[in-house]
C-alpha cells in the first residue's frame, strides 16, 4: 500500500516567519498535488507538480517536487493569517486498477498568529 | 463555469436507514471519484468512474456501499443500513480524463448517523 507522510501535522507559526511542510511518499510517481482546506470547506487545488524538479509559486507559497527522493515541499514565506488552513499533499501513482486515484497525506494544520 | 456540486450538503440519518448522496461533476469531465474524510481516517478513496464504468470497487468499505454513474455525468453513492462508523464527509471529485490530471473537488456531503 502506498504511503504518503506529511510533517509536521500541526504547525503554529507567527506572522512574517518562514516554514516548510514536507511530503514523503513510498512509490515512484511524477505527479503530486497540493490542496488547501479551510474549516468546513472542500479541497481547493493549490499546485499541480508533474515532473521531477517542478517548482511552482503562488504568492507566499512555493511547492517543489523531487521524484528521486520521493519528496515534495511546500514552503511558506512571510506567513500571514489568511494562510491558516489545512494543507494536503496527494500522490497519483498511476498503477493498474488504481489509475487516477489520489493517495493523500494526513494533512498539516497550519495556524498563523499575529 | 460551474464546479462540482454535491447534494445534500448535510444529512442526518438514523442507524439502519439507507442514504443516497449525489454528485454532479464539471461538465465534460469523464472521470469521477468518491472519497470520504473522517477524523480518524483522513482522506480515504472509495471508488472512481471512467465514463459510466467503475472498474475497481475494492475501495468501498463494505458491501453496504454502492455507486453508479449514468449518462457519463451524475453519480450516486448509496449506503444501505447505515452504521455510526459511516459518519463522515463524503467528497466527490472530477477530472477531465482519468489519470494524471487535476481533480476538482465538490463541497462534500456531511453524513451523520445517529
Amino acid at each position: 500500500e502506498l504511503k504518503v507522510e506529511q510533517n509536521p501535522l500541526f504547525l503554529s507559526m507567527q506572522e512574517g516567519k518562514n516554514y516548510t511542510i514536507y511530503c514523503n511518499y513510498s512509490t515512484t510517481s511524477d505527479r503530486l498535488y497540493w490542496y488547501r482546506q479551510d474549516p468546513g470547506k472542500s479541497l481547493e487545488s493549490l499546485f499541480v507538480l508533474l515532473s521531477n524538479g517542478a517548482v511552482k509559486q503562488e504568492g507566499r507559497l512555493m511547492a517543489s517536487l523531487d521524484t528521486k527522493a520521493r519528496l515534495s515541499t511546500l514552503h511558506i514565506t512571510a506567513a500571514v493569517h489568511d494562510l491558516s488552513a489545512t494543507y494536503f499533499c496527494a500522490v497519483d501513482p498511476d498503477r493498474g486498477s488504481t489509475l487516477g486515484r489520489l493517495y493523500f497525506g494526513r494533512g498539516t494544520q497550519l495556524t498563523v498568529w499575529p | 463555469g460551474a464546479g462540482v456540486s454535491q447534494s445534500p450538503s448535510n444529512k442526518v440519518t438514523e442507524k439502519g436507514k439507507d442514504v443516497e448522496l449525489r454528485c454532479d461533476p464539471i461538465s465534460g469531465h469523464t472521470a469521477l471519484y468518491w472519497y470520504r474524510q473522517s477524523l480518524g481516517q483522513g482522506l480515504e478513496f472509495l471508488i472512481y468512474f471512467q465514463g459510466n464504468s467503475a472498474p475497481d470497487k475494492s475501495g468501498l468499505p463494505s458491501d453496504r456501499f454502492s455507486a453508479e454513474r449514468t449518462g457519463g455525468s451524475v453519480s450516486t453513492l448509496t449506503i444501505q443500513r447505515t452504521q455510526q462508523e459511516d459518519s463522515a464527509v463524503y467528497l466527490c471529485a472530477s477530472s477531465l480524463v482519468l489519470g494524471g490530471y487535476e481533480q476538482y473537488f465538490g463541497p462534500g456531503t456531511r453524513l451523520t448517523v445517529t
